[in-house]
């Protein structure tokens, strides 16, 4: 069975703390792994798509990594403005559907 | 510049009663997608359109339906709404094609009494 796990769940970090969040999954036949951002009562706001292990993304303070088994969201220094819960999903071809993990939420403080 | 469009943006329900929620996209996209997001489970797939004219069941398809209405629309029914359908449900389309990314909605909370 596909499954997608987030760790951890919950961050606390101070302005300036670099840190990283694991996505790791177990699905055959992948063909996108992508990270969101959800801020509170919205809805997830796209961030990056990576197809292959190897592939790294990069915006502002964020970098995305992909490797066969997981991928890593690093955020580097930190700002308040990055708070928010961070979620990864795995698209495969087989079915056409967009499975996601459980989310970390982060929470920078000043 | 729309993207998807979900109605309404809240709504309370009783337990039995039955009500429609309603998705637009304006991206020209293939796939649409219902999911619910309930707190520490994430987000769960309901149901999904991969193209017009075919629906799936994802993880947690009970008591709902859906109809692909055309390639912009995809609606989720809950016949006989249950406490535990209590939730925020979000609608998303995507382009599986080229295996891009979805695109969300602001989201549907709902509360059944």
């Amino acid at each position: 069975e596909d499954q997608v796990t987030q760790s951890p769940e919950a961050l606390r970090l101070q302005e300036g703390e670099s840190s990283s969040l694991n996505c790791s999954y177990t699905v055959s036949g992948l063909r996108g792994l992508f990270w969101y951002r959800q801020d509170p009562g919205k809805g997830p706001e796209f961030l990056f798509t990576l197809y292959s292990a190897g592939e790294e993304k990069e915006k502002e303070r964020l970098k995305a990594t992909l490797t066969k088994k997981e991928s890593f969201l690093h955020i580097t220094a930190p700002k308040p403005e990055d708070s928010a819960t961070y979620l990864c999903a795995v698209f495969k071809a087989a079915g056409n559907k967009l499975t996601f993990g459980g989310g970390t939420r982060v929470l920078v403080k000043p | 510049n729309a993207g998807v469009t979900q109605t309404p943006k809240f709504q309370v329900l009783k337990t039995g009663q039955s009500m429609t929620l309603q998705c637009a996209q304006d991206m020209n996209h293939n796939s649409m997608y219902w999911y619910r997001q309930d707190p520490g489970m994430g987000l769960r797939l309901i149901y999904y359109s991969a193209s017009e004219g075919t629906t799936d069941k994802g993880e947690v398809p009970n008591g709902y339906n859906v109809s692909r209405l055309n390639k912009r629309e995809f609606s989720l029914r809950l016949e006989s709404a249950a406490p535990s359908q209590t939730s925020v449900y979000f609608c998303a389309s995507s382009d599986y094609r080229f295996h891009t990314e979805a695109f969300f909605g602001q989201g549907t909370r709902l509360t059944v009494v």
